[in-house]
């Protein structure tokens, strides 16, 4: 069974860092491109980052670009979100999401539970 | 970025109904185009992806159709299962953006 399990997240004041991981289990973790996709409180998804399966490509929302970096550690089978400068309007649960690839559209066919980043003074 | 904007924001209807909710795309994304349910306090899943195809596992009274810059998530007969939230979201470019989602509630 695949399973992405976030962890990292909590109370941070702005201007803060705080740094998410996801942990992959059950898949061949190394093989996909993994993403970050926040939702804040009662509001939709977007997309915040994404990185390809060896670790070489990366790409940022216009919002937290400068701001975050993305990162994977394939030998352990984990991903990483180092978030710098953080804002209000960063608060939001964080998604970590395995990108399915050609064979399904490119969607997010697995999705971790979740951790949820709240910034405030 | 591609926009992408859903309709309606919100909608209500009873068991057995037949719903449809539309996504468009600001440019043309040929069949780049997934719809995911989200309940609440849950992770969104995905329902269908490449505009049509059934993830599995996903009841067949699910089905997506259009192309280039129409879409639409149809459910022949609500079950109760089936109130929650959905989105779309275009993976023609990246970032691949979601739409606002539309909350489908019981009557």
């Amino acid at each position: 069974e695949v399973q992405l399990v976030e962890s990292g997240g909590g109370l941070v004041q702005p201007g803060g860092s705080l740094r998410l991981s996801c942990s992959g289990s059950g898949l061949s973790f190394s093989t996909y491109g993994i993403h970050w996709v926040r939702q804040a409180p009662g509001k939709g998804l977007e997309y915040v980052s994404a990185i390809s399966d060896n670790g070489e490509s990366t790409h940022y929302a216009d919002s937290v670009k400068g701001r975050f970096t993305i990162s994977r550690d394939n030998s352990k089978n984990t991903l990483f979100l180092l978030m710098s400068s953080l804002r209000v309007e960063d608060t939001a649960v964080y998604y970590c999401v395995k990108d399915g690839g050609y064979s399904y559209g490119y969607g997010y066919d697995y999705w971790g539970q979740g951790t949820l980043v709240t910034v405030s003074s | 970025d591609i926009q992408m904007t859903q309709s309606p924001s919100s909608l209500s209807a009873s068991v057995g109904d037949r719903v449809t909710i539309t996504c468009r795309a600001s440019q043309s994304i040929s069949s780049s185009l997934n719809w995911y349910q989200q309940k609440p306090g849950k992770a969104p899943k995905l329902l269908i992806y490449a505009a049509s195809s059934l993830q599995s596992g996903v009841p067949s009274r699910f089905s997506g159709s259009g192309s280039e810059t129409d879409f639409t998530l149809a459910i022949s007969s609500l079950q109760p299962e089936d109130f929650a939230s959905y989105f779309c979201q275009q993976t023609y470019l990246t970032p691949r953006t979601f739409g606002q989602g539309t909350k489908l509630e019981i009557k």
